[in-house]
């Protein structure tokens, strides 16, 4: 099966300006999560979807950051403005079901995108 | 909340040497899920090996094993066997059952192999 796409790869941008990641998630997933990885450390929650739904956004920074997931598949999240300490990589991650059941299933992560803030 | 610890920041490993990769957590569930995932540059995560918490076995997957210490809240990760395809960084992870399907990840290990 294909995996999770993300785009861009990378992307450089100056403080202050605004910038959108995009994800792809596996065919079928109905749940789908944005990871936030600053370098030395591990990837860190910022949402989570069920299909087009928001199951948790406690850690996303609501004041510049937003997601969006239309339709139950591809989904967005947006920067703005932007910031230096949002300097990292934004990783995109989905699964087959939320809960018990989906105990036997692993995530898929996509490759992520580099952003440097300057 | 739950923190995963990782005290290793690097390690180095001979080819064909086994290494141990430690990771701690702390938790009050008692059912849970505790992960190992390799980053390569690529910076895909990679899915090592998987432990139920239930289960009292230590996973295994051809050259990777887990030491998993329920009670003390510790679970290893050991390379046998390790191959220059094995540097990466590793990262141990915790997953609730209960509610939703979040991560918790540890800092991570740099792992090192010396040809």
């Amino acid at each position: 099966e294909a995996g999770v796409a993300q785009s861009p790869r990378y992307k450089i941008i100056e403080k202050r300006q605004s910038v959108a990641f995009w994800c792809n998630p596996i065919s079928g997933h109905a749940t789908l999560y944005w990871y936030q990885q600053i370098l030395g450390q591990g990837p860190k929650l910022l949402i989570q979807f069920q299909n087009n739904g928001v199951v948790d956004d406690s850690q996303l920074p609501k004041d510049r950051f937003s997601a969006e997931r239309l339709k139950g598949v591809d989904s967005t999240l947006k920067i703005q403005p932007a910031k230096l300490e949002d300097s990292a990589v934004y990783l995109c991650a989905s699964s087959s079901l939320a809960g018990p059941a989906n105990k036997n299933y692993g995530y898929t992560f996509g490759s992520g995108t580099r952003l440097t803030v300057v | 909340a739950q923190t995963v610890t990782q005290s290793q920041p690097e390690m180095s490993v001979q080819e064909a040497e086994t290494v141990t990769l430690s990771c701690t957590y702390d938790t009050s569930e008692s059912d849970y899920y505790l992960f190992w995932y390799k980053q390569p540059p690529s910076r895909q995560m990679i899915l090592v090996i998987r432990q139920e918490a239930y289960k009292q076995q230590n996973a295994t997957e051809n050259r990777f094993s887990v030491n998993f210490q329920k009670a003390a809240k510790s679970f290893s990760l050991k390379i046998s066997d390790s191959q220059l395809g094995d540097a990466a960084m590793y990262f141990c992870a915790y997953r609730r059952t209960n509610t939703g399907n979040q991560f918790y990840f540890g800092t991570g290990t740099s792992l090192t192999v010396i040809p």
